[in-house]
């Protein structure tokens, strides 16, 4: 079964605009990580964020982690073209021996 | 990171064949999972592939259908037996850095069933 739930499922903007997806999930997490598939090809790890972190950075992209909520969002600023790809969240739940269950990802589009 | 590959990139094959799909890790690594993506879907966790045991299958894969191998820390093989083409997917495997936790994917295997 799927733990992760991503919304939007489909999003499109225009390049340079900001991008947020959200991801909900229903366990208790060791950690949250978001990653990034073109066209059916293999999955890029973006960045982990752990149980006990709230947010994190790395070049354009932001995470939030809201534990009491159980959600997370990826915001994804100055949108590029080439940003266009399925993104995915997946949670390490507690206990879980590092075994990764994946939202049903979304689809970003990126208009030039 | 992880350098992972996978062969072959992409097969496609015949109903009731068997195809097994080869996973290369540059360093050693405890943890190696194989996952498979149905066309337009997400990735559900097929095994657990550990060294030196067998593999630890989740809800709804069995070792007769997915038989997986892991001979030492770098390598692992997991074969799809009597395919029909419901088992057309990407499979993908994954090991994880325990120390950074972070889990890495290799380029994935494209398998269509005719």
């Amino acid at each position: 079964s799927q733990q992760g739930e991503e919304d939007p499922q489909a999003l499109s903007i225009q390049e340079g605009e900001n991008a947020t997806m959200n991801c909900s999930y229903k366990t208790s997490i060791n950690n949250l990580q978001w990653y990034r598939q073109n066209s059916g090809r293999g999955l890029v790890h973006l960045i982990l964020i752990r149980s006990n972190e709230r947010e994190k950075h790395s070049g354009r992209l932001r995470v939030t982690l809201d534990t009491s909520k159980k959600s997370s969002s990826l915001l994804i600023t100055a949108s590029r073209a080439a940003d266009t790809a399925s993104y995915f969240c997946a949670t390490a739940a507690t206990g879980a021996n590092s075994k990764l269950t994946f939202g049903k990802g979304i689809t970003l589009s990126v208009r030039p | 990171s992880a350098v992972i590959s996978q062969k072959p990139s992409r097969d496609i094959c015949q109903r009731g064949t068997s195809l097994t799909i080869q996973c290369q890790v540059d360093s050693q690594v405890t943890m190696m999972f194989w996952y498979r993506q149905q066309p337009g879907q997400s990735l559900t966790l097929i095994a657990t592939a550990n060294q030196g045991s067998e593999a630890t299958y989740e809800s709804g894969f069995v070792i007769d259908k997915f038989p997986i191998s892991r001979p030492n820390l770098t390598f692992s093989t997991l074969t799809v037996s009597n395919m029909s083409p419901e088992d057309s997917s990407i499979y993908l495997c994954s090991v994880v850095d325990r120390r950074r936790e972070t889990q890495y994917f290799g380029p994935g295997t494209r398998l269509l069933v005719l």
